[in-house]
């Protein structure tokens, strides 16, 4: 089976520039995640769905960030304009929350990459 | 914060020995999970293990819950040069977060050959 899906793998950018991170979550998954990873940080959640609908995007650090989930087999994560500060690793992660109301594991894509010049 | 902490940061180990880690968390779960990151990718979930289960084995996985205390600890037996990785515990709250994990800031564990 296919595991989540993340485009593009690295991403190297001036600042200023449009930054679009893609998310194709696992089939029959209604939890999507987007998480960012720094070595200062740590693993930082940003935004999460539950079947297409944003629950919590208090994670979101500014108004740059923005996420959409247009159906249940994408996700995008957009910063504009893009920092320095925005150098991380991002993942996109899914789950599926069974009828006993307890979390499944989160399966996570191999990240991308991003290095803003 | 609702996140768990592990303990230690760093752990050093040769193949063979055993290699424990511990995690701390805050409020009440309906389970904690481990995971297993690998250079350059993404996290690996390795075992759940329920609030009402003390005990879990996997494999050469072995992990505690100890819910008095708000602890759990993973326990890797015969280490292997391969197990190098970053480990990180997450608790499942449920309630009003139901779907999210909190994640901790993880042990990075070197096993020399």
């Amino acid at each position: 089976d296919a595991g989540v899906i993340q485009s593009p793998r690295h991403e190297v950018t001036e600042m200023g520039q449009e930054v679009t991170l893609r998310c194709k979550p696992i089939s029959g998954h209604d939890y999507l995640f987007w998480y960012r990873q720094t070595m200062m940080r740590g693993l930082e959640l940003l935004i999460y769905f539950n079947n297409n609908v944003p629950i919590d995007d208090s994670g979101m650090p500014e108004d740059r960030f923005s996420a959409k989930m247009p159906n249940a087999s994408f996700s995008t994560l957009k910063i504009q304009p893009s920092e320095p500060r925005d150098s991380a690793v991002y993942f996109c992660a899914s789950s599926v929350v069974t009828r006993a109301y307890s979390n499944q594991p989160q399966h996570f894509g191999d990240g991308t990459r991003l290095s803003i010049l | 914060s609702q996140q768990g902490e592990e303990d230690p940061q760093a752990l050093s180990i040769q193949e063979g020995e055993n290699a424990t880690m511990n995690c701390s968390y805050k409020t009440s779960i309906n389970n904690l999970q481990w995971y297993r990151q690998n250079s350059g990718r993404g996290l690996v979930h390795l075992i759940l293990i329920r609030s009402n289960e003390r005990e879990k084995h996997s494999g050469r996985l072995r992990v505690t819950l100890d819910t008095s205390k708000k602890s759990s600890s993973l326990l890797i037996t015969a280490s292997r040069a391969a197990d190098t990785a970053s480990y990180f515990c997450a608790t499942d709250e449920g309630g009003s977060t139901l779907g999210r994990l909190y994640f901790g800031r993880g042990t990075q564990l070197t096993v020399w050959p």
